[in-house]
């Protein structure tokens, strides 16, 4: 268990629509990853925060953001959804937000859009 | 550009057949690279960083190396368990800020 928790598991919606996934960090990790991993594909950076603030984005679409609470929680909206958009997503967190510690992931959201 | 290659994608190896994995890098500046396994479905699950050249790092039957341009993976007797997709990736400076770099991976299959 990397101790970084993401909700929900899987979530099935249907295009044009808004979801809302959740990661919740390691206990102690102020920096939030963002990632995207398609079929076949590899990891895709979206976009990092840490202690609040956005650090740093990679290929994160206009109809997608994200935040991340005071209570460190992160949550990464996702709207006007494609079919495209399917894949899964996966929350990483680390100690802090510039470090060569390693990254720990979530399980990852599984999304579904029909 | 910054690039992170693994090969082969992948390995299909008969139960106690040992073998090694490639990750080759070619970036401004290396501040460690890291080894995942990631079980399908699964979030990447941690397993070993190196930092300089020279540097290995062991588990049960899994050992990371380290050179200036890659890194091997090597799996000693593997057993099915050990049948996942292994990425690499590096953490490098690049314009200002620092970014991990993720490779492809390599889907592993031991067969018993």
């Amino acid at each position: 268990d990397s101790g970084v928790t993401q909700t929900p598991k899987h979530l099935i919606t249907a295009t044009g629509q808004r979801v809302t996934l959740r990661c919740s960090p390691r206990s102690g990790d102020l920096s939030v990853y963002w990632y995207q991993q398609s079929l076949d594909q590899g990891l895709q950076f979206l976009i990092q925060y840490y202690n609040g603030e956005e650090r740093a984005k990679g290929n994160i679409l206009e109809r997608f953001s994200a935040q991340q609470f005071p209570d460190l929680h992160s949550e990464l909206n996702l709207s006007s959804l494609e079919l495209g958009d399917s894949a899964l997503y996966f929350c990483a967190s680390s100690v802090r937000g510039q470090t060569n510690s390693p990254l720990h992931f979530g399980n990852g959201t599984r999304l579904t859009v029909t | 550009e910054d690039q992170v290659t693994q090969s082969p994608e992948a390995l299909r190896l008969q139960e106690g057949e040992s073998s090694s994995l490639n990750c080759s890098y070619t970036v401004s500046g290396l501040r460690g690279l890291f080894w995942y396994r990631q079980d399908p479905g699964k979030g990447p699950e941690f397993l070993f960083t190196l930092y300089s050249a020279g540097e290995e790092k062991e588990k049960e039957r899994l050992k990371a190396t380290l050179t200036k341009k890659e890194s091997f993976l090597h799996i000693t007797a593997p057993k099915p368990e050990d049948s996942a997709t292994y990425l690499c990736a590096v953490y490098t400076p690049t314009s200002g800020t620092y970014k991990y770099i993720f490779g492809t991976g390599t889907r592993l299959k031991v067969l018993a």
